[in-house]
């Protein structure tokens, strides 16, 4: 079953609102990446963390690698209606080769 | 299209039939990986491929469950006498190496066990 704790589950925000959700886990990881997925698609990868307190943006999305390495966090500012969609963390640990786990993802839905 | 494509992308299928999925990953990339995802829930691991060695398999992937990938280039996913808790997207990503920057999905193939 899932190992990360990922929330809120849901989010409803007016368009031009700042989002954020995190992802909280019991063990250290050593990679985390957070994906986008859409309706019907598989998901699309959005920022790669590698490093304990990296931080990296992609456009309008920023993500962190936690300090302690068993936590994640995605920040969107100024949010669009096509940022609509469904939010995963994902982590890597150095046992697990290339096998990833995924948090339960967060619901966004964006008014405009 | 370089991207991952599976076929097909839905499939309905009786309770007790024997179903199988093709996934044909990016061209240049030598790993290929296999997940589960059902209703309200992330991604979850079953299987992945290094060239035509299966090197990992979950717990989740019983033995009804059997996965190929013959020549290190497409793999198919089979599930024999499916059963209604099969109903789920399956989804195959490739990555190049390790997949140290994150694997790429494809669209995934939905199955519906009635």
């Amino acid at each position: 079953g899932q190992q990360l704790n990922q929330s809120p589950q849901s989010m409803f925000i007016q368009e031009g609102e700042d989002v954020s959700m995190n992802c909280t886990s019991s063990s250290i990881f050593n990679t985390w990446l957070w994906y986008k997925q859409d309706p019907g698609e598989g998901p699309v990868l959005l920022i790669a963390l590698y490093k304990a307190g990296e931080l990296t943006s992609n456009g309008r999305l920023t993500a962190q690698f936690g300090i302690t390495r068993k936590d994640s966090f995605l920040n969107i500012s100024a949010s669009i209606p096509s940022d609509v969609g469904i939010y995963f963390c994902a982590g890597r640990r150095e046992t697990s080769g290339s096998r990833l786990t995924f948090g339960e993802g967060t619901q966004l839905t964006v008014n405009p | 299209d370089t991207g991952v494509s599976q076929d097909p992308r839905h499939k309905i299928t009786k309770r007790g039939q024997n179903v199988t999925f093709r996934c044909d990953p990016i061209s240049e990339h030598n790993r290929l990986y296999w997940y589960r995802q059902t209703l309200g829930q992330g991604p979850e691991f079953l299987t992945y491929f290094q060239n035509e060695a299966q090197l990992e398999k979950s717990r989740l992937l019983s033995d009804r469950f059997s996965a190929e990938r013959p020549k290190g280039s497409f793999s198919t996913l089979e599930i024999q006498r499916t059963e209604q808790g099969d109903s789920a997207m399956y989804l195959c990503a490739s990555s190049l190496g390790t997949g140290r920057y994150g694997y790429t999905f494809g669209s995934g193939t939905r199955l519906t066990v009635v």
